[in-house]
This record gives C-alpha cells, sequence and structure tokens, in this order.
C-alpha cells in the first residue's frame, strides 16, 4: 500500500524559515514531488527530487533521503503570500502515470 | 500562452444527471490525468491518459468515463452512478526533460449536487 504523512497545519512569521516534513512507505518509489495550492486553486508545481539530498529553487528547497522515505521543503524569507497548503506526491515505480498524495500541510504565515 | 483550461470553473448537477467536464492543452504533452480532491484531502487519480485513443481507470474511477479522441482534450464525465460527486476536478498534464518531471494542473471545476 502507499502512506504519504504531512503534518496538518504549521504556522511561521513573515521573515523566518520553515521546514515541512513528508514521510512515505510505498512499494515503490520512481520520485518526490511538492507543489503549492492556495485556497480554491490548483496546484502549481514547485520541486521534484528523484535522488537524494537537496535541490535549491531560490527560496525553496526540497530535500529526499530515499533509505529513510523522507523529504521535506524549506522554505526561507517566509513572505505573507507563502500562506498556502503544500502537497507532497510520491510517484509509483511500477506505474508512472500513478502518483500518491498526502493530505497537505497548510502553513499559516503572520506578521 | 501555453496551459492546461478547464471549464466550467463552477458546476452543478441535478440528482440523475450525467455532467462531463472539459480539459484541453496546448502544451503538447501525452500524459493527461483527472484527480478529485475533497476538502482537507490529497488528490486521488480518476482516470488518466497516456496517448490518443487510450486511458486506463486510476484509484477512483466508478461513476466516471473518459475519452481521449485528440491529444489536446480529455474530458471527464460524471455519470448518474457517482453517489458523492461534490468535489474539486482537476485535470493536468506531464512533461519530462531529461530527468526532470513537471506535472501541470488546469485551473480546476467545482462540481455542486443540487
Amino acid at each position: 500500500g502507499q502512506n504519504i504523512d504531512q503534518p496538518t497545519e504549521m504556522t511561521a512569521t513573515e521573515g523566518a524559515i520553515v521546514q515541512i516534513n513528508c514521510t512515505y512507505q510505498t512499494s515503490g518509489f520512481n520520485g518526490l514531488f511538492w507543489y503549492q495550492q492556495h485556497a480554491g486553486e490548483a496546484p502549481t508545481f514547485l520541486s521534484y527530487n528523484v535522488l537524494d539530498g537537496l535541490e535549491e529553487k531560490g527560496r525553496f528547497s526540497s530535500f529526499l533521503s530515499r533509505s529513510k522515505g523522507y523529504s521535506y521543503l524549506l522554505l526561507k524569507e517566509l513572505q505573507m503570500k507563502d500562506s498556502a497548503s503544500y502537497l507532497c506526491a510520491v510517484r509509483s515505480l511500477y506505474n508512472f502515470n500513478k502518483f500518491y498524495f498526502g493530505s497537505g500541510t497548510k502553513l499559516n504565515v503572520k506578521p | 500562452d501555453g496551459g492546461i483550461t478547464q471549464s466550467p470553473k463552477y458546476l452543478f448537477r441535478k440528482e440523475g444527471q450525467n455532467v462531463t467536464l472539459s480539459c484541453e492543452q496546448n502544451l503538447n504533452h501525452d500524459a493527461m490525468y483527472w484527480y478529485r480532491q475533497d476538502p482537507g484531502q490529497g488528490l486521488r487519480l480518476i482516470y488518466y491518459s497516456q496517448i490518443v485513443n487510450d486511458f486506463q481507470k486510476g484509484d477512483i474511477a466508478e461513476g466516471y468515463s473518459v475519452s481521449r479522441e485528440k491529444k489536446e482534450s480529455f474530458p471527464l464525465t460524471v455519470t448518474s452512478a457517482q453517489k458523492n460527486p461534490t468535489a474539486f476536478y482537476l485535470c493536468a498534464s506531464n512533461a519530462r526533460q531529461g530527468y526532470q518531471e513537471t506535472q501541470y494542473f488546469g485551473p480546476g471545476t467545482r462540481l455542486l449536487v443540487l
């Protein structure tokens, strides 16, 4: 089976750094995706990790450890517009078209 | 501008009625997907299509049907057999460059039952 776990909600202060964790247990792994989703809108792609290590893209970085079944999304210099849900998704090794999504972490950025 | 369009933004369905949600992309992507999102939950895969005239059931296909007659279009029909259709429906397509993969989503259709 597939199991993707993320914290339900987090709060952080504008200008700070926040780390959103994602742990997964899947029968096969072929990449992990992070998305940002503002309320009532579609998810937008943030990052893709298939190899262990850190991928950096401006204020956002994503880390993957395949042996631990663990990823995190790091957001630096938080801005109010970063208030959104962040979805973690794992792609199946056995069917490239199957993505298993976590329930999302709602991030509240306060002044 | 390239992208994925979905229409309508809001759709109301009466009991026993079939409704069709539109999804069009001009990104020249082969693979397209339909997801359903319920409040506080992750996305669940309904159907996907790798190429024209081919599609496969996802994890929650019951009560839904699709077609893929053109590369650009992947409409989803919510049939009367779907007893709990109220949800946010998202269409997506995939692009791959080397090992880097990106999934693009349309703006979504919110379906409500009258």
